[in-house]
């Protein structure tokens, strides 16, 4: 089992509409927890982190953790077509980042 | 500058040669990662430094990779005898240090090994 495991997609999604994206992790332990935008041929850009159950908002971003399931999400409101990327889910430990694989987001005008 | 910067943006070796990359953290950054990111792959770690020292190496793929920064600034990524499967994009991201949420990434190396 992966460390961090994303659905690779692609997830393809209306303009306007709400993109979610999930993430789960196995080390329970884990105490943040990260979003990168990555588009292709760059690197990857934070968008988000999160430490605390619940939610936290940031603009037409959110994020939200959920320990118990060892669950992260990240939800994109008002999906823009700029918003297509590879969507990096990535947990702390020990200060290094643990990546899972990405999902494909495209937002379809 | 203003962000991570890295050289060479690409890089190609012909197999059994030896690469160096190198890496210009955000002023002032104490923490030093480097990742690899093959093609449809997350990154991932490789080595960690807090300024000069060398914290975590314990994602080098093998006794060829070996990382330095000697000053505690500018960090390099030797690759001795490379093979094809080194074939990837090598990130560098720095941090403020200790409890710092954020690691900035520079653009990447691409390495290709032929």
């Amino acid at each position: 089992q992966k460390e961090v495991e994303q659905n690779s997609g692609p997830l393809s999604v209306p303009e306007g509409a709400i993109a979610s994206l999930n993430c789960t992790y196995s080390d329970r332990g884990s105490q943040s927890f990260f979003w990168y935008r990555q588009y292709s041929g760059k690197s990857p850009e934070l968008i988000m982190f999160i430490y605390s159950n619940g939610d936290k908002e940031d603009g037409r971003f959110t994020a939200q953790l959920n320990k118990a399931s060892q669950y992260v999400s990240l939800l994109i409101r008002d999906s823009q077509p700029s918003d297509s990327a590879t969507y990096l889910c990535a947990v702390k430990g020990n200060e290094k980042l643990t990546f899972g694989t990405g999902t494909r987001l495209t937002i379809i005008p | 500058g203003a962000g991570v910067s890295q050289s060479p943006r690409y890089k190609v070796a012909k197999r059994g040669q030896d690469v160096a990359l190198r890496c210009d953290p955000i002023s002032g950054h104490v923490s030093l990662f480097w990742y690899q990111q093959a093609l449809g792959q997350g990154p991932e770690f490789l080595t960690y430094f807090q300024n000069e020292a060398q914290l975590d190496k314990s994602g080098l793929p093998s006794d060829r990779f070996f990382a330095e920064r000697p000053e505690g600034s500018v960090s390099t990524l030797k690759i001795q005898r490379t093979q094809q499967e080194d074939s990837a994009v090598y990130l560098c991201a720095s941090s403020l240090g200790l409890y710092s949420y954020e690691q900035y990434f520079g653009p990447g190396t691409r390495l290709t090994v032929t």
